[in-house]
């Protein structure tokens, strides 16, 4: 079946350490993104990627970094630096920028 | 500035009521637009998606929404809703396809009363 994995579901992390969050897709999408969810709150977006090896900053970048050397993976990484970590994590692509985003189940991190 | 606004955070309707959630956006043109729905803790789900043609769209679940570009609106519909339609709702734009991502409203959460 055709779609989008995110793992782990739940991740727990110590303050002050680097984390990544996994994101695959075998959809043959261009485009991928990274979304931020806190409680009753809507998306913000963090990273999105057109093509490979290609990224741009959304609207919330800061503390976080991203890479994109295959197509069908868009990993991101958590660092130290940013402020408050603690949220749901939503991974998503399509076909092209304007398109219907799919996503992924999402990735709950806890920082302690 | 261009922008998503989904007026209502929170609405509550009793089981076999109809729905109607509202959306509105800022754009020139006659944007994409879409619908989505999201249950507690999981990704979200496309309801349906309007590119052109009849402005009237059907989607899943027995869901409908229509475009009003008088109004500027693209409003989500369902005749009578179930208590699994208990979630959260995310009206969507696009102002050109291939050019602009996804711009995403607030959300509206629905709860549903048996």
């Amino acid at each position: 079946d055709g779609g989008i994995t995110q793992s782990p579901k739940y991740l727990f992390r110590k303050e002050g350490q680097n984390v990544t969050l996994s994101c695959e897709q075998n959809l043959n999408h261009d485009a991928m993104y990274w979304y931020r969810q806190d409680p009753g709150q809507g998306l913000r977006l963090i990273y999105y990627s057109q093509i490979v090896n290609d990224f741009q900053k959304g609207d919330i970048a800061e503390g976080y970094s991203v890479s994109r050397e295959k197509k069908e993976s868009f990993p991101l990484t958590v660092t130290s630096a940013q402020k408050n970590p603690t949220a749901f994590y939503l991974c998503a692509s399509s076909t092209g920028l304007g398109d219907e985003q799919f996503f992924g189940p999402g990735t709950r991190l806890t920082v302690l | 500035a261009q922008s998503v606004t989904q007026p209502d955070i929170h609405i509550t309707v009793s089981e076999g009521a109809s729905l109607e959630l509202r959306c509105n956006y800022s754009y020139g043109a006659t944007p994409y637009l879409f619908w989505y729905v999201q249950s507690p803790g999981q990704g979200l789900q496309l309801l349906l998606k309007y590119f052109s043609g009849d402005t009237l769209v059907q989607g899943i679940k027995g869901f409908e929404a229509e475009f009003k570009r008088s109004q500027s609106s693209f409003n989500l519909r369902k005749p009578s809703v179930h208590w699994s339609d208990a979630a959260e709702y995310f009206c969507a734009v696009a102002p050109s396809y291939n050019t602009d991502k996804l711009i995403f409203g607030t959300g509206t959460r629905l709860q549903v009363f048996p």
